[in-house]
């Protein structure tokens, strides 16, 4: 079974700065799919960054970067120039890229992102 | 595109009586839908993967004739939760997958549920 950990429950970081959340995974698979979701207070889940593992290349979604390192199953989200907005829980989420009813997503248990103003 | 809502997004209902929770897929068809729920401060449990035209998949320790689950076309499923107790009062998120958009999961605004 795939495992994903989120070794930092709460982070913190002054607005404009730079602030990177960790996330490690356990899978014996080759193909899969990475996510980071972000969860604020209106608790809706809002996808922030997709990463194809078969994909070498680093997704970037505007200030959201990931750095992606297959081998060390590593899966960090980098967000630049912070935000107010940008305050929320973020959950690291694993897919096996398999169908057929291995469509469900492995969440880890996330990381509370403090904006300090 | 690859919205999902969901109603109602509160409930306050007795203890004894039935919920049901709807979840709908707005602008693309998803064969597959996802039920979670979410304790306070914690990340979200999976309840039961949806398939249209066939039965839920519940997970291990869900009572699955204590919440229903229909799917009955590609943009709807519901989830029904049945005899509700005061243990049950939660939040609840669905899902969608859109196969459109790299078989990404969408979701809905959640439901929060409170049984007196």
């Amino acid at each position: 079974a795939q495992t994903v950990t989120q070794s930092q429950p709460e982070m913190s970081v002054q607005e404009a700065e730079t602030v990177t959340l960790s996330c490690t995974y356990d899978t014996s698979e080759s193909d899969y799919y990475l996510f980071w979701y972000k969860q604020p207070p209106s608790r809706q889940m809002i996808l922030v960054i997709r990463q194809e593992a078969y994909k070498q290349q680093n997704a970037t979604e505007n200030r959201f970067s990931v750095n992606f390192q297959k081998a060390a199953k590593s899966f960090s989200l980098k967000i630049s120039d912070s935000q107010l907005g940008d305050a929320a829980m973020y959950f690291c989420a694993y897919r096996s890229a398999r169908r057929l009813g291995n469509e469900k997503l492995t969440f880890g248990t996330g990381t509370r992102l403090t904006i300090i103003p | 595109g690859a919205v999902v809502s969901q109603h109602p997004s509160r409930v306050i209902c007795k203890s004894g009586t039935s919920v049901k929770i709807e979840c709908r897929s707005l602008d693309f068809q998803a064969t597959t839908m996802f039920w979670y729920r979410q304790f306070p401060k914690q990340s979200l449990m999976l309840m039961a993967t949806s398939n249209e035209g066939s039965k839920a998949t519940y997970e291990q320790g869900v009572e699955k004739d204590k919440f229903l689950i229909n799917h009955a076309s590609l943009t709807l499923s519901t989830l029904t939760v049945t005899s509700a107790h005061p243990e049950d009062s939660s939040f609840y998120i669905c899902s969608a997958n859109n196969w459109d958009r790299g078989e990404t999961q969408y979701f809905g605004p959640g439901t929060r549920l409170l049984v007196l």
